[in-house]
């Protein structure tokens, strides 16, 4: 069975560009996250969907930040403009549960995204 | 506030040697910690989940404890491997599920 797949792995962009990045669930998981990991840092949630709502979204910067997950499937975080201390590992994860933290996530690969 | 502080940040051991990370969370209510491994470039992946109830649980050489009381926990690697070099990261969520809080991890390198 594939795990979180998540596309691309890397981008490096100049400030002020947009971006955005994709995320494909394990099949049959109805919790979908976006985190975004700053260089020795734990993973800090940024969104987390429940099939295609958006239950918890109080940490994304919504000034620049964007997401949907328009079929309860896969998802599309974007930056638009992007900023330098945007710099980070974006990681997408899933689960079966509802629960924010009852149910074990699974993370994908990550996009670690640079900004020049 | 809900935080999950670990310690040490980096730890370097010889291969074959046992080491422990630790843990310390104020999350509450609390519901459950998990232990994940991530490598270098890689997504963090789960070695074990333990609710109030447990107090160890083990996953191969891995070998958590927890004690709900002092609501702290570690990570027991016993001979370790040079595979065993990534980031070690504790997770405590609370029992609404509302809030599941990261820690900073330990970074363990094992040397031949």
């Amino acid at each position: 069975e594939a795990g979180v797949v998540q596309s691309p792995r890397y981008k490096i962009i100049e400030k002020k560009q947009p971006v955005a990045f994709w995320c494909n669930p394990i099949s049959g998981h109805n919790t979908l996250y976006w985190y975004r990991q700053n260089l020795g840092q734990g993973p800090e949630l940024l969104i987390r969907y429940e099939n295609e709502e958006a239950v918890d979204d109080s940490q994304l910067p919504k000034d620049r930040f964007s997401a949907e997950r328009l079929k309860g499937v896969d998802s599309t975080l974007k930056i638009q403009p992007a900023e330098l201390g945007d710099s980070a590992v974006y990681l997408c994860a899933s689960s079966t549960n509802g629960l924010a933290g009852g149910i074990e996530q699974f993370f994908g690969p990550g996009t670690r995204l640079t900004v020049l | 506030k809900n935080q999950v502080e670990q310690s040490p940040q980096s730890l370097i051991i010889l291969e074959g040697k046992n080491c422990t990370l630790q843990c310390n969370y104020t999350v509450s209510p609390f519901s459950n910690l998990r232990w994940y491994k991530q490598d270098t470039g890689r997504g963090p992946v789960s070695l074990t989940i333990m609710t109030f109830s447990e107090n160890t649980k083990s996953n191969g050489r891995y070998t958590a404890t927890l004690d709900a009381d002092t609501k702290q926990s570690s990570l027991h690697i016993t001979a370790s491997q040079l595979s065993d070099s990534a980031s070690y990261i504790c997770v405590v969520s609370d029992t609404g599920g509302f809030k599941t809080i990261f820690g900073a991890g330990t970074r363990l390198f094992v040397k031949a």
